[in-house]
């Protein structure tokens, strides 16, 4: 049973490119979770989705960033125009339902440089 | 805004040596609590967790104390090998029912052989 899996593990983008990021959950769950982590900081939460629903996104920066999750294939987290404050290490958790401890498990993350 | 912080940022043991790390949180809301464990260039991992109506609660080697009227909860990790040298993350749900975590700083746990 695969974890949950995130791609790519590094990405290198320039000023101004699109960044797109994915997440597929762990089989059987279909709640994701994304957090972003700054060099020496914890992670902050953005966005939580439900299969085609976003159900919380009070972390999500209101400009330039979106995330989906369809109802086939993985979680999308899209950053338009990367700016140098984007770079970071982005992760996702995936569990089984809304409850807090149902399986709660977070991917590897990917790391994202812009420069 | 209601935050998780930490008090010490690093900490250096030697092996065998027991542990502690703290957290102090803020959102009088909070009802569960995680520890968490991060090693470099991988996502966070689960080590223990606990529900505000206890104060205490044991794993493998590892124990979390709750103390609500402070706001105050803390990791103990016995006979501290190098494979625990990591960053620790206290985390909270903040009240709400499903996975929001807010997470703290984190301490860099050194281990030394």
């Amino acid at each position: 049973n695969a974890g949950v899996m995130q791609n790519p593990r590094h990405l290198v983008r320039r000023r101004g490119q699109e960044a797109r990021l994915r997440c597929s959950p762990m089989k059987g769950h279909s709640h994701v979770y994304w957090y972003r982590q700054l060099p020496e900081e914890g992670l902050k939460f953005m966005v939580y989705l439900q299969k085609e629903n976003i159900i919380d996104e009070s972390g999500m920066p209101k400009e330039r960033f979106s995330a989906e999750f369809p109802k086939e294939g993985p979680s999308i987290l899209r950053i338009q125009q990367v700016v140098r404050g984007d770079s970071a290490a982005y992760f996702c958790a995936s569990s089984q339902g809304a409850r807090r401890n149902y399986g709660y498990t977070f991917g590897s993350g990917t790391r994202l440089t812009v420069v | 805004g209601e935050s998780v912080g930490l008090h010490l940022p690093t900490l250096s043991v030697q092996e065998g040596d027991n542990s502690i790390i703290n957290c102090a949180y803020s959102n009088s809301a909070s009802d569960y609590f995680i520890w968490y464990k991060q090693e470099s260039g991988k996502g966070p991992q689960f080590i223990i967790d606990i529900r505000s109506n206890m104060d205490k609660r044991q794993g493998q080697r590892v124990t979390v104390l709750l103390n609500k009227t402070v706001k105050h909860l803390s990791l103990q990790i016995a006979a501290t090998q190098p494979g625990d040298s990591a960053v620790y993350f206290c985390a909270e749900t903040g009240g709400t029912s499903y996975g929001k975590l807010t997470f703290g700083q984190g301490t860099i746990l050194t281990v030394h052989p």
